[in-house]
């Protein structure tokens, strides 16, 4: 059965990075692209980016273009998300999902809190 | 970038009842919708892909419906496990973006 297992929950501080993990079985991991979505205490979803891990081409939305850096590893099928200059207001739960092309996020990690704060 | 307004915020409802809830994209989509079920703590799930296609396992009481901008997922009769929250997603175009959610609760 597909599986994809996250990071544990991070702290950091204003201006630090933060790395999130995805490891990915129970599928070809270079069939389907890695999504990253995120969601802040209380409030809905939000598509930060997707890799393609065949290609290694990525594609991030632009709130968080230059801050965002998205790559895969295909001999630990794992994907990562980093995050650099962390704000208060990137508290939030980071979510990595699979899809192919354009269709819907059809499997989603468990999440990893990542926490902001001095 | 194409925004997903779903209708309505929140709604109260028991078990039993028929539940609609609306979103509306912002230019046309085609078919390029898709519905998530999300708990409190957990991760979303898919329930609906592609406006109407019942994702496999997800009970048949769940259907989905609509084309271009409007659409609509309805839950026939509201289960206790179906008090959640509910968005729609559309992946016609980059940045994929979803709806604001709707509530579910019991009234």
């Amino acid at each position: 059965q597909v599986q994809l297992v996250q990071s544990g929950a991070e702290v950091k501080k204003p201006g630090a990075s933060v790395m999130v993990s995805c490891k990915a079985s129970g599928y070809t991991f270079t069939d389907s692209y890695i999504h990253w979505v995120r969601q802040a205490p209380g409030q809905g979803l939000e598509w930060m980016g997707w890799i393609n891990p065949n290609t290694e081409i990525t594609n991030y939305a632009q709130k968080f273009q230059g801050r965002v850096t998205m790559t895969s590893d295909t001999s630990i099928t794992t994907a990562y998300m980093e995050l650099k200059r962390l704000r208060s207001d990137d508290t939030a739960v980071y979510y990595c999902a699979t899809s192919w092309a354009v269709g819907p996020f059809d499997y989603w990690g468990q999440g990893a809190l990542v926490t902001v704060s001095s | 970038d194409i925004q997903m307004t779903q209708s309505p915020s929140s709604l109260s409802a028991s078990v039993g009842d028929r539940v609609t809830i609306t979103c509306r994209a912002s230019q046309s989509i085609t078919t390029y919708v898709h519905w998530y079920q999300q708990k409190p703590g957990k991760a979303p799930s898919l329930l609906i892909y592609s406006a109407s296609s019942l994702q496999s396992g997800v009970p048949s009481r769940f259907s989905g419906s609509g084309s271009g901008t409007d659409f609509t997922l309805t839950i026939s009769s509201l289960h206790p496990e179906d008090f959640a929250t509910y968005y729609c997603q559309q992946t016609y175009s980059i940045p994929r973006t979803f709806g604001q959610g709707t509530k579910v609760d019991i009234k």
